[in-house]
């Protein structure tokens, strides 16, 4: 997964418990994404982060929390989870001078 | 609004049997098309970046086109190893690379 670590693989929770979803990147690139992959809708971008220390809303940013403390990490957080935040989610880093993004393994989430 | 559609949905083959999958765009303002393989329970896996019509790349028995209105991911003679989710995603000029994906197609190759 080019570098890209996400923790953890699995989590199941119950309606309004919170969590943070990490992500780590071994390298040194800018850019990194979150995103949401439901059954028949594809990836959506959920925030993402240009730099260290900055952090922008994506297309399905309600109900998350990013932060980016430092170049390696950028972490999403569900502050009260509902059963509509059930799905897998991924983590992707822009290669740095090029326009590609390469994703981690992803995390499943299941709120019951 | 800019969209992408993936058609079709799910494809099965036969080993050797050679097709095509669909990628077609709305957007305002191209900058890149990028094909993904994803296989299940795993992230996706890059394949492919077009950025011009008429441009063309290739790996192995796929080969990934681009018109100004749809791209195209030929597959030659496929492998039972084929079988995957193949994405595809497009970036728009003035965005922070920012990746628009279509909803996937799944390709079955029977031996």
């Amino acid at each position: 997964n080019a570098g890209v670590t996400q923790t953890p693989k699995f989590q199941v929770l119950k309606t309004g418990q919170s969590m943070t979803l990490q992500c780590a990147q071994d390298m040194n690139h800018n850019s990194m994404y979150w995103y949401r992959q439901d059954p028949g809708m594809g990836l959506r971008l959920i925030y993402y982060s240009a730099s260290e220390g900055t952090t922008d809303k994506g297309e399905v940013p309600n109900g998350y929390n990013v932060s980016r403390l430092n170049k390696r990490e950028f972490s999403l957080r569900l502050e009260s989870a509902a059963p509509s935040q059930t799905s897998v989610y991924f983590c992707a880093v822009l290669f740095a001078g090029t326009d590609t993004q390469y994703f981690g393994p992803g995390t499943r989430l299941t709120v019951l | 609004e800019d969209q992408v559609t993936q058609s079709p949905e799910a494809l099965r083959l036969q080993e050797g049997e050679s097709s095509s999958l669909n990628c077609s765009y709305t957007v305002s303002g191209l900058r890149g098309l990028f094909w993904y393989r994803q296989d299940p329970g795993k992230g996706p896996e890059f394949l492919f970046t077009l950025y011009s019509a008429g441009e063309e790349k290739e790996k192995e028995r796929l080969k990934a086109t681009l018109t100004k209105k749809e791209s195209f991911l030929h597959i030659t003679a496929p492998k039972p190893e084929d079988s995957a989710t193949y994405l595809c995603a497009v970036q728009f000029s003035g965005s922070a690379r920012q990746l628009t994906f279509g909803s996937g197609t799944q390709l079955t190759v029977l031996p």
